[in-house]
């Protein structure tokens, strides 16, 4: 089955500054690539997504980019505001899956 | 509430109750997830109905049993549960199966003691 790395774990930078997470995943076969935030008590809501025939996707401050050949993706925010500080996952769906796996989660902390 | 609401929030049980989750969703959606969330792990799915057939089930435990007698419900049954089973319970719905984004619920907060 698929399996997903993701890093760092605890991300702390400065308001304004940017901040990248990076996800691998192990399935060549996987075909679409979400990221959640979740913030603490909350229900995880999808911020942007990118599917295997794209190379990145943009949204206002966030970004996604991904690498078929390296079986990479990572999240950009830019000009990060207080409101992002969150815990943010990325997830892919495996070939013939139904479900997605996800990785294990970023804390990120923006320090004022 | 709209989308996808949990019933109960909050759970508290001892090891030899039957308890059961619920969740409906009111999107008119197809397909539903079970997917469990533990302290420093990642969330793990569970089981996926699509169209009210169970699709996946990711080598759950058998005290752990899904029901869906609709395709806008979902139920967990628990039974004999062990402590280190506490966690968030979330269910999530979509489209179809095939669709890509998923819809998340609130979530029940499982306490096995």
């Amino acid at each position: 089955g698929e399996n997903v790395e993701q890093h760092p774990s605890t991300l702390s930078v400065q308001e304004g500054d940017s901040a990248v997470i990076k996800c691998t995943y192990s399935d060549s076969a996987s075909n679409y690539f979400p990221w959640y935030k979740q913030e603490l008590g909350k229900r995880p809501q999808l911020i942007i997504d990118i599917r295997s025939n794209v190379g990145e996707k943009k949204d206002q401050r966030i970004a996604v980019t991904l690498n078929k050949t390296a079986k990479h993706f990572s999240l950009h925010i830019t000009e990060t505001q207080p409101e992002d500080s969150a815990v943010y996952f990325c997830a892919a769906r495996g070939g013939g899956a139904d479900g997605l796996t996800f990785g294990k989660g970023t804390h990120l902390i923006i320090q004022p | 509430e709209t989308g996808v609401t949990q019933t109960p929030r909050h759970l508290v049980m001892g090891m030899t109750n039957k308890k059961s989750l619920k969740c409906e969703q009111h999107l008119g959606h197809n397909a539903m997830y079970w997917y469990k969330q533990s302290a420093k792990k990642p969330l793990e799915l569970m089981f996926v109905y699509n169209f009210k057939e169970q699709t996946e089930n990711n080598s759950v435990p058998s005290r752990f049993s899904p029901e869906c007698p609709n395709s806008s419900h979902l139920f967990l049954h628990l039974h004999t549960l062990q402590p280190e089973d506490s966690a968030l319970y979330l269910c999530a719905s979509s489209p179809s199966a095939t669709y890509n984004e998923q819809f998340f619920g609130p979530g029940t907060r499982l306490t096995v003691l």
